[in-house]
């Protein structure tokens, strides 16, 4: 039973730039978060994804935008990329979106910027 | 923006030593308290999630107490072994889950 992947890995952009993570979420789980994680600070709530639709958006502004596919995963997009973009970002699934439901996360994308 | 946090920031136990760290959260409105373990080059794993006040919840040699009233939560680990070496994160749950900062804990063999 796959777990959550996510790709790529590793990525390097440069400022202004756009860029696309992938995820997909574990098998059976139909709602997919997004989460950064800079150096040193505990994991972002950047938006949660369910039926396709945005259903929860964290402070982040709108150069952050996602997109849920009918399978269940998911991308997010970043534009006009800054230095300060540059984390990990982190994919979690979960059954519902519940709030007593676990989170199971992705390895995470690490994103530079430069 | 909700404060979660976490103390200590890290700390180091002697293997078969026991330890335990805390995370403070808001008492008012609470729905679910969550931990996660991180090891490195892992992803992040669920141990707990805890919603109700006087909760205790126990996996192996790690267990964690929840107390709404007060906001604050402790994971403990017992006899500590090399393979606990990771950052423990708490999490407040509302529409989304508050991230403390973690505690890094290392265990010297």
């Amino acid at each position: 039973d796959a777990g959550v992947t996510q790709s790529p890995t590793h990525l390097i952009k440069t400022r202004g730039q756009q860029v696309t993570l992938r995820c997909s979420p574990k098998s059976g789980h139909d709602t997919v978060s997004w989460y950064q994680q800079a150096l040193g600070q505990g994991p972002q709530f950047i938006f949660q994804y369910y039926e396709e639709e945005e259903r929860q958006r964290g402070n982040f502004p709108d150069r952050f935008s996602g997109h849920q596919f009918p399978n269940y995963s998911s991308e997010l997009n970043v534009n006009a990329l800054l230095l300060g973009d540059s984390a990990l970002y982190l994919c979690a699934s979960s059954l519902t979106g519940l709030v007593e439901s676990p989170l199971h996360f992705g390895n995470g994308t690490r994103l530079t910027v430069t | 923006i909700l404060n979660v946090e976490q103390s200590p920031q890290s700390l180091h136990v002697q293997e078969g030593d026991s330890t335990n760290f805390t995370c403070s959260f808001p008492s008012s409105n609470f729905y679910a308290l969550h931990w996660y373990r991180w090891e490195t080059a892992k992803s992040p794993e669920a141990l707990f999630v805890m919603t109700l006040n006087g909760d205790e919840k126990k996996k192996g040699r790690i267990s964690a107490t929840l107390n709404t009233k007060e906001g604050y939560s402790y994971l403990y680990i017992k006899g500590s072994q090399p393979e606990d070496s990771a950052t423990y994160l708490c999490a407040f749950a509302d529409y989304k889950l508050s991230f403390g900062a973690g505690t890094t804990v290392t265990v010297r063999a």
